[in-house]
Parts: structure tokens; C-alpha cells; sequence
């Protein structure tokens, strides 16, 4: 079956410094989405990407999906404390969400 | 826009015990999902409805677990007898279809049902 696997799993951080979650699925996906859950809370929506070697930016965080759609990336430049949280990429296959193993990013003040 | 609904928000039971999580999705939304997130891991579906059709039932270990969706808006999702590995966050979410295409929307998550099983 589908499986979408991130890495790194964890990702410790000073402040202003960058990040960067890679996702991987083992199939061709269609789609991909990006969420961001904070601790205690439920994942929300941050991004769809749909075309092959697509990047979208929202402020300081850049989205990329490869180009044989089989892999994307987050890019958060100058972290802040507010970008603490888990981020799950979401990869739609052939009727199937599968959401990936998410990276935990903590951020030091 | 009210967001999804879900209770209760904690459920603390005993196994072999039977219990029920309830959710409304956003008004409008075809799509409903229901997951199982464990800690530290990222959310895996249970059950997928398009309207009142469970269109993918195929992670449900339907021995123990049963949902429903009727009149195609909220949905309860059964758990009879619990297990202690049931214990997991319990989330729904909906989303609207785009195109006409199912689930291809962005998913609006509820907050969760923590459920422990002693």
C-alpha cells in the first residue's frame, strides 16, 4: 500500500535559524497537502500542490513538490517560536489520503 | 463558519467497555473522514464517507469498530468492547469536494476525541 514517510523525525532548532522537513512517498501521488499541529491540538491546512516541480511560498515558509511527484519539502526560513508544532505532509494516491509520519519541530527561544 | 464539532473531548473507560464518539462536520462539506491518531504519529484513516456512502472502510477493524453517517451530516463512529490499544485521539474531519471530485478539498480537522482504556 501507499506509505509517505518524513524526515527527519524531530528537528531541535535555535531561533531565527532555518528548517527543512523532507516527505517521501513509496508511490506517484496526485497531490499533496501540507498541515501544521500544534501541541494538543488538531492538524490544520496550510498548502495544496498539485503540479510537478511546483513551489508556492506563504511569508517565510516555501513549499515544493518534486518533479516525478513523488517527494516534497518545507522550507520555514528565520524559525520563530510560533512555528513550534508537528507538520504533516499529506499525499493523495489513487483514492487514498495517506498522511505521512510528520516532523516535531521545536523551536529555542 | 462553525468549525467541526466533535464530543465528548475526553473519555476515560475500562475495557471490554463500549464507547461512542460523535462528530458534525462543517455545514456543506460531502466528505467525512474519521482517523486514529496515536502519539507522535500522524493521522491514519478509519473510514471515509461521501455523503451518507462509506466509500473507504478499508482500515476499519469492522470485529470492534462500526460508523455510520446517517442522513449524510453527523456521524458517530461505535467502539465495542475497547481494548487498551484503543486508546489514540479520535479525529474527524470534512472536507468539500472540488470539481465535482471526491475529497480532493483541503480536510478541516475537529478537535479531537482523546479516549483512554484502563
Amino acid at each position: 500500500g501507499q506509505q509517505v514517510m518524513q524526515i527527519p523525525q524531530y528537528q531541535h532548532v535555535q531561533e531565527g535559524e532555518d528548517f527543512t522537513t523532507y516527505c517521501n512517498s513509496s508511490t506517484t501521488l496526485s497531490n499533496i497537502q501540507w498541515y501544521k499541529q500544534r501541541p494538543g491540538g488538531h492538524p490544520v491546512f496550510l498548502i495544496q500542490l498539485v503540479k510537478s516541480g511546483e513551489v508556492k511560498k506563504q511569508k517565510r515558509l516555501t513549499f515544493q513538490f518534486g518533479e516525478a511527484k513523488k517527494n516534497s519539502s518545507l522550507h520555514i526560513t528565520a524559525t520563530q517560536t510560533t512555528d513550534v508544532g508537528t507538520y504533516f505532509c499529506a499525499g493523495r494516491g489513487y483514492q487514498k489520503v495517506t498522511f505521512g509520519t510528520g516532523t516535531k519541530l521545536q523551536v529555542i527561544p | 463558519e462553525a468549525g467541526v464539532v466533535q464530543s465528548p473531548r475526553y473519555k476515560i473507560i475500562e475495557k471490554k467497555q463500549p464507547v461512542a464518539f460523535w462528530c458534525n462536520p462543517i455545514s456543506g462539506h460531502n466528505t467525512l473522514y474519521w482517523y486514529l491518531q496515536n502519539l507522535g504519529q500522524g493521522p491514519e484513516l478509519l473510514i471515509r464517507y461521501e455523503n451518507e456512502e462509506a466509500v473507504d472502510d478499508s482500515q476499519l477493524p469492522k470485529d470492534r469498530f462500526s460508523a455510520e453517517r446517517l442522513k449524510g451530516v453527523d456521524s458517530t463512529l461505535k467502539i465495542q468492547p475497547a481494548e487498551l490499544g484503543d486508546s489514540a485521539v479520535y479525529l474527524c474531519a470534512s472536507s468539500k469536494n472540488l470539481l465535482g471530485r471526491s475529497g480532493t478539498g483541503e480536510l478541516f480537522f475537529g478537535e479531537g476525541s482523546r479516549l483512554t482504556v484502563l
